[in-house]
């Protein structure tokens, strides 16, 4: 089973901000990793597919990058709305799809 | 617009059965594999089972796996899941999910999730 790590755990940041939140995987997943946002009491939301590429209606301040081991989600400059926990997860070796643990993005 | 509706859950006692279900609409259900993924509380998530868009291939996480039993009905339009000899660790938030294309194995649409609680 695929190990996929976050960090950091928790990110105090201030609106407007760019914030960066990494992902790494235990062995490589090529770009099959996917970015979700989940938000209190809400279902989890599809942010990015394939490391890289935005799900259907997503902020262009969301972005994504890496391949093999090393991941990268960025928002370029958080807005209100975006304070939430962000989860990666993989979908090379599956079953099972493994997450990470989660970041959780707080107001400073 | 794609919905998933899901029923079912609430609290049952440690080795009973409970099923929930998932109910889609506003695409090509037959297009599509699904999944259920799983939240306990205060905690990430966590995959439990994939069914086929044509509900031959079924598989499960390791921690369900004998106890726990994905089917679909295409002419409802239904994902269930039927979840026996239930375990206190099993109290989660259960999610649908659609596959976000040719069973690929990550998600692009979730249901509301439904909490199911195993507790004497």
């Amino acid at each position: 089973e695929i190990v996929m790590t976050q960090s950091p755990a928790t990110l105090s940041v201030s609106p407007g901000e760019r914030v960066t939140l990494s992902c790494r995987a235990s062995e490589s997943v090529s770009n099959n990793l996917a970015w979700y946002q989940q938000k209190p009491g809400q279902a989890p939301r599809l942010l990015i597919s394939r490391a890289s590429t935005r799900a259907t209606g997503i902020a262009v301040r969301f972005s994504g990058s890496g391949s093999g081991t090393e991941f990268t989600l960025t928002i370029s400059s958080l807005q209100s709305e975006d304070f939430a926990v962000y989860y990666c997860q993989q979908y090379h070796y599956w079953p099972p799809a493994t997450f990470g643990q989660g970041t959780r993005v707080e107001i400073k | 617009q794609v919905q998933l509706e899901q029923s079912g859950g609430g609290v049952v006692q440690p080795g009973r059965s409970l099923t929930v279900s998932c109910a889609a609409s506003g695409f090509t259900f037959n297009s599509h594999a699904f999944h259920w993924v799983r939240q306990a509380p205060g905690k990430g998530l966590e995959w439990v089972a994939v069914i086929s868009n044509d509900g031959i291939i079924k598989q499960y996480g390791d921690s369900v796996k004998g106890r726990f039993s994905i089917s679909r009905d295409s002419s409802k339009k239904t994902v269930d899941l039927q979840m026996k000899s239930l375990r206190s660790e099993d109290t989660a938030v259960y999610y649908c999910a659609r596959d976000a294309n040719e069973g690929t194995g990550h998600f692009d649409y979730w249901g509301q999730g439904t909490l199911v609680t195993v507790s004497s």
